[in-house]
């Protein structure tokens, strides 16, 4: 079975950027829509983007449209997140997520999740 | 968007009971649904797709069942490693959404 690995949270002052890596093993995420979720701390999962393979297509939630970036490299058989203009409400874990080509779509794996912390 | 309300939001429960978890959307999703157990600090697994496929690896006291806007999850007979924070989600429109979770208690 594949793996994928985020990177790239920490600490971060309101206002300020972050960019998120997720890496791929295991599997070729040309084949997968790719996804962010995001779970605040003691709070349930959000979606907050989505990225085609073909990179044509992103989605975002109202919560981060205007200042998240998705992208990703097939190449490097890599997803990205850039986080701009954080927000305090912002802090969670994110966590990469595969979904298979299908009718239904759905997470059906997932990274281990990095902390994003915003706070002065 | 779609608003998923999942029931109980908690429950307590035995080794061997069986377990029914409810979830019901604010829209008509077909079978666009799916089920995912997430364990403290550990990221969510997939447990059911489409309503009531079972995905690979997962044990088969798990089942799914429903359609349109009302859903359910059973664990026939709860072990030891089923006691978790279960999520529906759907997938039929964006933004994709999920429920507010159910806590499952010894």
């Amino acid at each position: 079975e594949g793996q994928l690995v985020e990177s790239g949270g920490g600490l971060a002052q309101p206002g300020r950027s972050l960019r998120l890596s997720c890496d791929a093993s295991g599997l070729n995420l040309r084949n997968y829509l790719m996804s962010w979720v995001r779970q605040a701390p003691g709070k349930g999962l959000e979606w907050i983007s989505d990225i085609n393979s073909g990179s044509r297509t992103v989605h975002y939630a109202d919560s981060v449209k205007g200042r998240f970036i998705t992208s990703r490299d097939n190449a490097k058989n890599s997803l990205y997140l850039q986080m701009n203009s954080l927000r305090v409400e912002d802090t969670a874990v994110y966590y990469c997520a595969s979904t298979v080509l299908a009718l239904v779509r759905r997470f059906d794996n997932w990274g281990q999740g990095t902390l994003v912390t915003v706070s002065s | 968007d779609i608003q998923l309300t999942q029931s109980p939001s908690s429950l307590s429960a035995s080794v061997g009971d069986r377990v029914t978890i409810t979830c019901r959307t604010s829209q008509y999703v077909r079978n666009y649904l799916n089920w995912y157990q997430q364990k403290p600090g550990k990221s969510p697994k997939l447990l059911i797709f489409a309503a009531s496929n079972l995905q690979s690896g997962i044990p088969s006291r798990f089942s799914g069942s429903g359609s349109d806007t009302e859903f359910s999850l059973t664990i026939s007979s709860l072990q030891p490693e089923d006691f978790a924070t279960y999520y529906c989600q759907q997938s039929i429109t964006y933004p994709w959404t999920f429920g507010q979770g159910t806590k499952i208690e010894i």
